[in-house]
């Protein structure tokens, strides 16, 4: 079936240190690949996304890499603050369906 | 410009009811998109509404239902609402020059008592 799975469902790091959480898909069809951030009584927050024909994207601190060997795909958070405290789904969206299917989350929690 | 918004926030509903949730998109989005939020279940796809027309489905029965109207505002109704469906219903719109990127609004709470 169609699953996309995080590896650990919570994470703890020291502030300043970087943060790397992973997700593992299924679907070997999956094109394109959504970070999400979460925050207590919010609805989710784009962070980065990523397309199947690419292996590594940059944003402000943050970095998604994709190994579409292994059906992998990690966030990688540099200089953690308190402020990324939340949970964080991967999401995989097939291209014009409309339909995002997510992993069940990663609780990062920052430590001061 | 504005994200997306969605009303109410907070809904309390006895079993049996039926319940109205409003969304309303980014401007110039034409694709919304429903999710059910449960601790048990995660993030789970309720459908997809594009230009008016339900584009996609998920696995949800049919008390779960939904609309757009010509201005992209959507609603998703349930009926004979069960325990169970106390949940965050989330919103999401897509569309313009990053068509793919689904932005999500706030939510509504609904707790079925």
């Amino acid at each position: 079936g169609e699953s996309v799975g995080l590896h650990l469902p919570t994470l703890s790091v020291q502030e300043g240190d970087n943060s790397i959480i992973n997700c593992a898909y299924s679907n070997s069809a999956s094109d394109y690949f959504i970070w999400y951030k979460q925050e207590s009584g919010k609805g989710p927050q784009f962070i980065i996304d990523i397309r199947s024909n690419m292996d590594k994207r940059q944003g402000q601190r943050v970095t998604v890499l994709l190994n579409k060997t292994v059906k992998h795909l990690s966030l990688q958070i540099a200089a953690t603050q308190p402020g990324d405290s939340a949970v964080y789904f991967c999401a995989e969206n097939r291209t014009l369906t409309g339909k995002l299917i997510f992993g069940q989350g990663t609780t990062l929690q920052v430590k001061p | 410009k504005a994200g997306v918004t969605q009303t109410p926030r907070y809904l309390i509903k006895t079993r049996g009811q039926q319940v109205t949730l409003s969304c309303s998109p980014i401007s110039g989005h034409r694709s919304v998109s429903w999710y059910q939020q449960t601790p048990g279940q995660g993030l789970q796809f309720l459908f997809e509404y594009f230009s008016e027309t339900q584009r996609n489905k998920g696995n949800f029965p049919g008390r779960f239902s939904g609309r757009q109207f010509s201005n992209s505002r959507s609603e998703m109704n349930v009926s004979t609402l069960e325990l169970g469906d106390s949940a965050l219903y989330l919103c999401a719109s897509s569309g313009g020059a990053a068509r793919d990127t689904q932005y999500f609004g706030p939510g509504t709470r609904l707790t079925v008592l």
